[in-house]
């Protein structure tokens, strides 16, 4: 079965860091782009941070660009975001998610999904 | 960044309906829109990418339609379980951006 599972959330003071890891199975890891999607409390979704098939290009929302870095493991089948300075209004739930397209310089739509873990920054 | 313009943000319809929902890109995206149904509580699913593509076992009362900067989402035949949040996502360039939402009622 194709999995994902992200990990690292809880609660955080205001300019502190936090690393979130995401684990993968059942589907040729290194094939694949992977994204994280954040969702704050009764809001929409926003894309974060994204990372293609071969590491080969990451894209940030311009709200996380300086703060947060994305990055893969391929040999564990990890990915993982780095949250730093971090500020109340990055308090969501985290989602990783998977590319539909294999080994592709684009992405085409996210067909699998974590469950999401979440991160709340407050004093 | 490009901008996704979601209309409308709310729907309400009966069962059996021919509901549609459309997604304005601030410039062009080629056919690299996606779109999702999120239920409360729970993650997104895929419904339709690269614009009209329907992804596995999802039902065929599902279409999408568009490129360049107007796209839609039909629902040809509302039914219970349609009741949710569905939003669009352009990969044509990076950061990936997402509509605001259109939440579905069922009257």
């Amino acid at each position: 079965e194709v999995q994902l599972g992200e990990s690292g959330g809880g609660l955080v003071q205001p300019g502190r860091s936090l690393r979130l890891s995401c684990a993968a199975s059942g589907f040729a890891f290194d094939e694949y782009g992977l994204l994280w999607v954040r969702q704050a409390p009764g809001k929409g979704l926003e894309g974060v941070a994204v990372m293609s098939w071969n590491s080969g290009s990451a894209g940030y929302a311009d709200y996380v660009k300086g703060r947060f870095i994305v990055s893969r493991d391929n040999a564990k089948r990890f990915l993982y975001l780095q949250l730093d300075s971090l500020r109340g209004d990055d308090t969501a739930v985290y989602f990783c998610a998977k590319d539909i397209s294999q080994s592709s310089a684009y992405f085409y739509g996210t067909d699998v999904w974590g469950q999401g873990t979440t991160g709340i920054v407050s004093s | 960044d490009i901008q996704l313009t979601q209309s409308p943000s709310f729907l309400s319809a009966s069962v059996g309906d021919r509901v549609t929902i459309t997604c304005r890109a601030s410039q062009g995206i080629r056919n690299y829109l996606a779109w999702y149904q999120q239920q409360p509580g729970k993650a997104p699913k895929l419904l339709i990418y690269a614009a009209s593509s329907l992804q596995s076992g999802v039902p065929s009362r599902f279409g999408g339609s568009g490129s360049g900067t107007e796209f839609s989402l039909t629902i040809s035949s509302l039914q219970p379980e349609d009741s949710a949040t569905y939003y669009c996502q352009q990969l044509n360039d990076y950061p990936l951006t997402f509509g605001g939402g259109t939440k579905v009622e069922i009257k």
